[in-house]
């Protein structure tokens, strides 16, 4: 079955790029979109963005200024970045398999463990 | 942008119990978009519920999901202990509500 894993440096400073990988095993990232979502500590689950397999992205609005994702698909490797960070983007970070009915996403079905990333100086 | 409402923020049940958990988009959501997550303290959330009604693979058949145009319904007829919990709806992939806290009374 398919597995998602996440890595990167679990300590940003503030004002840079928070940069994290998701290493898809098991399966292709072909046909499917990858979506990123964090959590603040002891809050909810925040929406990143999603990228399809073909290239197309979507992002939410209040972080699109900021964000990029993106896929190598020879690698099998989702990417997300996120600049000039700052304390309010410390968080666990989820990478996430989602399924679509047409081009319009419905869900996620897989999730990696998620990895913690804390912004600070 | 369509904002979801769960209610209530925090339900207290004891095991036996129906739990009903709500969740309220501000513009109508196509029930085919509609997903419900469950998540335990230190874990990634887990997919329950999709297109409304459907239940995922391995969730059992105590976990239900109803509803249309702007209310949603997450309903555990019988709770276990394991179903003690945070659980989130969201839409179209994108968006969740805010969380409902299921704790033991």
């Amino acid at each position: 079955q398919v597995q998602l894993q996440e890595s990167g440096p679990g300590l940003v400073k503030p004002s840079e790029t928070l940069s994290l990988t998701c290493t898809v095993s098991g399966g292709s990232i072909s046909t499917y979109y990858w979506t990123w979502i964090r959590q603040p500590p002891g809050k909810g689950l925040e929406w990143i963005g999603y990228m399809s397999y073909s290239g197309s992205t979507n992002y939410n609005p209040s972080l699109k200024s900021r964000v990029t994702i993106s896929v190598d698909t020879s690698k099998n490797q989702v990417f997300l970045k996120l600049s000039s960070v700052t304390a309010a983007d410390t968080a666990v970070y989820y990478c996430a398999r989602s399924l679509t009915v047409g081009w319009l996403v419905t869900h996620v079905d897989v999730w990696g463990k998620g990895t913690t990333v804390t912004v600070s100086s | 942008e369509i904002v979801l409402t769960q209610s209530p923020g925090t339900l207290s049940l004891s095991p036996g119990e129906r739990a009903t958990l709500s969740c309220r988009a501000s513009h109508s959501v196509s029930s085919s978009y509609l997903a419900w997550y469950q998540q335990k303290p230190g874990q990634a959330p887990r997919l329950l519920i999709y297109g409304t009604s459907n239940r995922a693979s391995g969730i059992p058949v105590r976990f239900s999901g109803s509803g249309s145009g702007t209310d949603f319904t997450l309903t555990i007829s019988r709770l276990e202990p394991e179903d003690f919990a945070v659980y989130y709806c969201q839409q179209y992939g994108t968006s969740f509500g805010q969380g409902t806290k299921l704790e033991i009374k």
